[in-house]
């Protein structure tokens, strides 16, 4: 089983819709728990952590199921500039002396159509 | 402003040849650290420094060696380039760890294209 798991996708959705992304995670010791943002042959980048109680940033909302090993991204009112591909990221465990691994998933990409 | 730095963008080579990738952050951070992209898009870690010493090695060949000579920077070197090398290399840097509620973003470089013929 692949540490961290994502539907590819692609999600073709129209201006304006909702669409969720899912991610599941095999280690249960995992730590931390990230949806990151990565654009068309750019770096990834922190679109928000998620947490155990769930968290809003926006039109984005992230949960987090630890007992289901299960994290998902909630995106509303989507827009065009919303196009990108999502990777689900955890930290599987902290590595000591200060620096922390980061396990990707594949990534769900996402078109959001006029 | 910039806030990783990588150099080259492109990088295309024949096989068997030797070549490095420098990384740059101005973020004041103790912690950077390599990851390969392959033509899969599956980013994965290669290798993490703090404080200029050698943290996670994850199994990746010999040919590859960072280099830290201070903490602002973490070089790339590939001896013997293979086929399989052809990849995109993203440098990130990021502070310590701040525990399993803390800010532990790390901001990734835009990247190096290697291609190897």
């Amino acid at each position: 089983r692949k540490e961290v798991e994502q539907d590819p996708g692609p999600f073709n959705v129209p201006e304006g819709a909702t669409v969720a992304f899912n991610c599941t995670y095999s280690n249960s010791a995992s730590q931390s728990f990230f949806w990151y943002r990565q654009d068309c042959r750019k770096e990834p980048k922190l679109l928000m952590s998620v947490y155990s109680s769930g968290n809003e940033d926006g039109r984005f909302t992230a949960q987090l199921n630890r007992a289901s090993q299960y994290i998902s991204l909630l995106i509303r009112d989507s827009k065009l500039s919303d196009s990108a591909t999502y990777l689900c990221v955890v930290i599987p465990r902290h590595s000591g002396a200060g620096s922390y691994q980061l396990t990707f998933g594949k990534g769900t990409k996402l078109s959001v159509i006029p | 402003d910039t806030a990783v730095s990588q150099t080259p963008k492109y990088l295309v080579t024949q096989m068997g040849n030797d070549k490095s990738i420098k990384c740059e952050q101005n973020l004041g951070h103790d912690t950077m650290y390599w990851y390969k992209q392959d033509s899969k898009k599956f980013l994965k870690i290669m290798f993490s420094y703090n404080n200029k010493e050698l943290i996670i090695n994850e199994t990746v060949p010999n040919r590859f060696s960072p280099k830290s000579p201070d903490k602002a920077h973490l070089n790339l070197h590939i001896n013997s380039l293979e086929l399989g090398d052809s990849a995109v290399y993203f440098c990130a840097s990021s502070q310590e760890w701040r525990g399993p509620s803390g800010n532990n973003e790390q901001f990734f470089g835009p990247g190096t294209r290697l291609t190897v013929l």
